[in-house]
């Protein structure tokens, strides 16, 4: 069974400073695809990053990129230069399987990041 | 611009009443899904469909049914609401993952309900 663990409940960052929000997966498929979004105080469920399986390099969008160590399966984001607006609850997540579940997004628990001035 | 919708934000409903929750996209996406979201647990996968009148059981799918009659529009059904169902509830809607499309999930804006 597919599985995403995200270790860290909550965590704080200084403003300006660079944060990894760690996630850990579990999948028997070799192809599979691992996404960040981020969920302000607001509700509303941002994309942040994707990164597949079989990409040889890690994904960078911007302040984000994902550190993805495939042997270790692991897949965590990095924020540089964190900024007030970086405060919100960050979910990893990871799509797989095989026929139609190959499109299913399970989720983890997600890390509350709060950036202090 | 890209739109998933949610029917209601919010709603109080009574134990043993029957719940609609409707979600329409704009997308023309082959994929639809409802998750719940509690503190804690994150989003959990109650159905999804990857095509009209197809569906599959997610994670926690006790509870639920699911209705795709249209390939816009996904409907959650609580059949018999019950206190443990109080939730926000996710929409969210995608493309096939193969070719370049990564899968992403489109997400609506939620809905809130309070079973009392």
């Amino acid at each position: 069974a597919q599985k995403i663990t995200q270790t860290q409940p909550g965590m704080f960052v200084q403003e300006k400073e660079a944060v990894t929000l760690d996630c850990t997966y579990d999948t028997s498929d070799p192809s599979y695809g691992l996404f960040w979004y981020k969920q302000p105080s607001s509700g509303e469920m941002i994309f942040l990053i994707y990164q597949g399986s079989y990409d040889q390099q890690n994904a960078t969008e911007g302040r984000y990129s994902l550190n993805f160590q495939k042997a270790r399966k692991s897949a965590n984001l990095v924020i540089s230069a964190s900024q007030l607006g970086d405060s919100a609850m960050y979910f990893c997540a990871m799509r797989g399987g095989h026929g139609g579940a190959t499109n299913k997004l399970i989720f983890g628990t997600g890390t509350l990041l709060a950036v202090q001035p | 611009d890209v739109k998933v919708t949610q029917s209601s934000r919010y709603l109080v409903k009574r134990t043993g009443e029957k719940v609609f929750l409707e979600c329409v996209q704009d997308m023309d996406h082959e994929n639809m899904f409802w998750y719940r979201q509690d503190p804690g647990l994150g989003l959990r996968l109650i159905y999804f469909s990857y095509d009209v009148k197809m569906k599959e059981k997610g994670d926690i799918p006790e509870g639920y049914s699911v209705s795709r009659e249209k390939k816009e529009r996904f409907s959650l059904i609580l059949e018999s609401a019950s206190t443990n169902q109080t939730s926000m509830y996710l929409c969210a809607s995608s493309l096939a993952a193969f070719g370049g499309a990564t899968g992403e999930l489109f997400f609506g804006e939620g809905s809130r309900l309070t079973v009392l």
